[in-house]
């Protein structure tokens, strides 16, 4: 079935720092979406993407979606404070269901 | 408006028991999914309903169903349950398929 790698599983960087999430799928999505988990929260959508080669932007985060549409990343530029939660991707094949990747915790050092 | 909502919020159950967890989608939403997730981990689709048809199901046992009302509330049944239930079980609703989903604070099921 499909599965959605993402990496790394973790990373503690200083504020300021830049961060970079990659998300890898199994299978061609027909979308990919990521969402924010703040600690004892509940996933918060972030964004979609729908189209081959898509680049996002929310202010200092980039979004982008790979060519083959099996591959995105989530880029932050000068972390803050914040920031800090788990990052996941959640891919969606050509039907329902939305598979989420283990997600990638950031914690962010002042 | 009145986002996701899920009742319990906390819930403690022994081996063998059954619980029923229960989600009201945003108005207007019409699929519901339910999630598990485990800690440190991310969340596992369990099913998907939309219009009260069930439209997917994930990799869980008979154990788990769930069911989605004329007002499109759900509930998710879990039967003799393990040890290992134990997880933040998530609802989402969506307006459409392929949409975003918007995640509700979720059910913290323990079981002793």
């Amino acid at each position: 079935g499909q599965q959605v790698m993402q990496i790394p599983q973790y990373q503690h960087v200083q504020e300021g720092e830049d961060f970079t999430t990659y998300c890898n799928s199994s299978t061609t999505l027909s979308n990919i979406q990521w969402y924010k988990q703040r600690p004892g929260g509940h996933p918060v959508f972030l964004i979609q993407l729908v189209k081959s080669g898509e680049v996002k932007k929310q202010k200092r985060l980039t979004f982008q979606f790979g060519e083959a549409k099996k591959n995105s990343s989530l880029h932050i530029t000068a972390t803050q404070t914040t920031d800090v939660g788990t990052y996941f991707c959640a891919g969606q094949e050509y039907g329902n269901k939305l598979v989420f990747g283990a997600g990638t915790i950031l914690r962010v050092k002042s | 408006d009145a986002g996701v909502t899920q009742s319990p919020t906390h819930l403690i159950k022994t081996r063998g028991q059954q619980v029923t967890l229960r989600c009201s989608p945003i108005s207007g939403h019409k699929s519901v999914s339910w999630y598990q997730q485990v800690l440190g981990q991310g969340p596992q689709f369990i099913f998907q309903y939309y219009e009260k048809e069930e439209r997917g199901r994930g990799n869980f046992p008979d154990r788990f169903s769930a069911r989605q009302f004329p007002n499109y509330s759900s509930e998710l049944n879990v039967n003799a349950l393990l040890l290992g239930d134990s997880a933040l079980y998530l609802c989402a609703s969506r307006i459409r398929d392929g949409a975003e989903a918007f995640f509700g604070q979720g059910t913290r099921l323990t079981v002793v």
